[in-house]
């Protein structure tokens, strides 16, 4: 069974499109997290809900809208797709607020064109 | 946000012990120590924590100095299937909430 499964795996849109990515994780988490990976492979934590309340919002353009319709899946829509969009984008989830141990879902590379 | 230093790549022979090394000078007294790896192309994966004391688990152990300026991960028989980016993370506090910090990684790799 997955843990954290992430949908769609790839993801190839051109610019000023506006597109989804979905998270659901069966663990029984309370806690969901989106990051992304660039190309130098940073990975830079951009969101995180605990029992569908935002938690954490880093600095990210507002084009990126989370969206959690229960605490076992956070959605990810993104407006007006601009070239430096492109990576890869994990989720992740874990129990509590603390950041405790994560599990995270396979990712979805993202390319925008 | 803490800061951590590790170097850029490192190399190790199938079977051997592999021991990473890791700097967080700036650590806090209430903030931990996690390593995560990430295998080619996939999520990455939490491995182990710490605060103060040496942690054992059954992928590795954790050793911080007793300072806590630095830390040593340890896998004890390295195999084929370690050979990937290995993160040191010092958790960060916020208000309400904590998140990990990654950095650039130890990139692995075990050689047969």
């Amino acid at each position: 069974d997955t843990a954290v499964s992430q949908t769609p795996k790839y993801l190839v849109t051109q610019m000023g499109n506006d597109k989804s990515i979905k998270c659901e994780q069966n663990l029984g988490h309370d806690t969901m997290y989106w990051y992304k990976q660039d190309s130098k492979k940073f990975l830079k934590i951009m969101f995180s809900y605990n029992n569908k309340e935002l938690i954490i919002n880093e600095t990210v353009p507002n084009r990126f809208s989370p969206k959690s319709p229960d605490k076992a899946h956070l959605n990810l829509h993104i407006n007006s797709l601009e070239l430096g969009d492109s990576a890869v984008y994990f989720c992740a989830s874990s129990q509590g607020r603390q950041a405790n141990e994560q599990y995270f879902g396979p990712g979805t590379r993202l390319t925008v064109t | 946000d803490a800061k951590t230093t590790q170097p850029t790549s490192m190399d190790c022979a199938e079977g051997r012990a592999a021991n990473l090394p890791c700097n967080h000078s700036t650590i806090s007294g209430n903030e931990y120590v996690y390593w995560y790896r990430q295998i080619h192309s996939q999520g990455p994966q939490y491995i182990i924590h710490g605060l103060k004391n040496n942690e054992t688990n059954e992928m590795a152990s954790l050793i911080i100095t007793e300072d806590r300026k630095s830390s040593t991960l340890i896998l004890p028989h390295a195999t084929l299937r370690d050979t990937a980016v290995y993160y040191c993370i010092v958790r960060v506090a916020l208000k309400g909430a904590q998140k990990l910090v990654f950095g650039q990684g130890t990139r692995l790799t075990i050689n047969p």
